[in-house]
């Protein structure tokens, strides 16, 4: 059991727009620990795609964004693409646990 | 361009020491810490622990009792250690370095561990 909660799975058409969420509590992201995004193309390593809630490091597109609300999080995807295909995850801190935590990770389908 | 490039041992008994080393080329080893993540089949990422080059750890408090991560600053690695493995502990495990905020932006390419009798 993860201590940040994804949605197991979504799914989109090409060109759609889908958001994963990622659900904590007050001792990570309700804390206003930063939340950080994260897709792993099977068989690679995970890949950072957002950091500090909604930051792009230099070379990922800006058909991703993310957002952070209270106790959770949100990346959005726009413009899907094949290639979008994917797991991803979430990430912050857990003052409560005083360790790193992830979500149990989201498999995107593009349908 | 700092690169990760780990290995060890892919297959253990239970209770044997799981042992993986992660050496850190093209770049500096201080200013960061380092740390291990793991993924196992089915599962989602879990944090292992981190070190940063003088040293200084910290674990996962539901690892931390069989978790050694040391440095060899000389070599510019740094190593795992879990004992007493069991089933539980099967994964792929990957090094990581902590950037901005502690995001993890540069990843070794992973090692698969099994435990298996």
């Amino acid at each position: 059991q993860s201590v940040l909660t994804q949605p197991p799975s979504v799914s989109g058409a090409p060109g759609q727009r889908v958001t994963i969420s990622c659900t904590g509590s007050s001792s990570n992201i309700g804390a206003d620990y930063s939340v950080h995004w994260y897709q792993q193309l099977p068989g690679t390593a995970p890949k950072l795609l957002i950091y500090d809630n909604s930051n792009r490091p230099s070379g990922v597109p800006d058909r991703f964004s993310g957002s952070k609300s209270g106790t959770s999080a949100s990346l959005a995807i726009s413009g899907l693409q094949a290639e979008d295909e994917a797991d991803y995850y979430c990430q912050s801190y857990d003052g409560s646990l005083s360790a790193w935590v992830f979500g149990g990770g989201t498999k995107l389908t593009v349908l | 361009q700092v690169q990760l490039q780990q290995w060890g041992a892919g297959l253990l008994k239970p209770s044997e020491t799981l042992s993986l080393t992660c050496a850190v080329s093209g770049g500096s080893f201080s200013g960061n810490y380092w740390s291990w993540i793991r993924l196992p089949p089915g599962k989602g990422l879990e944090w292992i622990g981190e070190i940063n080059h003088s040293g200084s750890t910290n674990y996962n408090p539901s690892l931390k009792s069989r978790v050694t991560i040391s440095v060899d600053t000389s070599k510019i690695q740094l190593s795992l250690n879990l004992n007493s493995v069991t089933a539980a502990d099967t994964a792929v495990y990957y090094c990581a370095r902590a950037a901005i905020a502690h995001a993890f932006d540069i990843w070794g390419q992973g090692t698969m561990v099994t435990v298996s009798s």
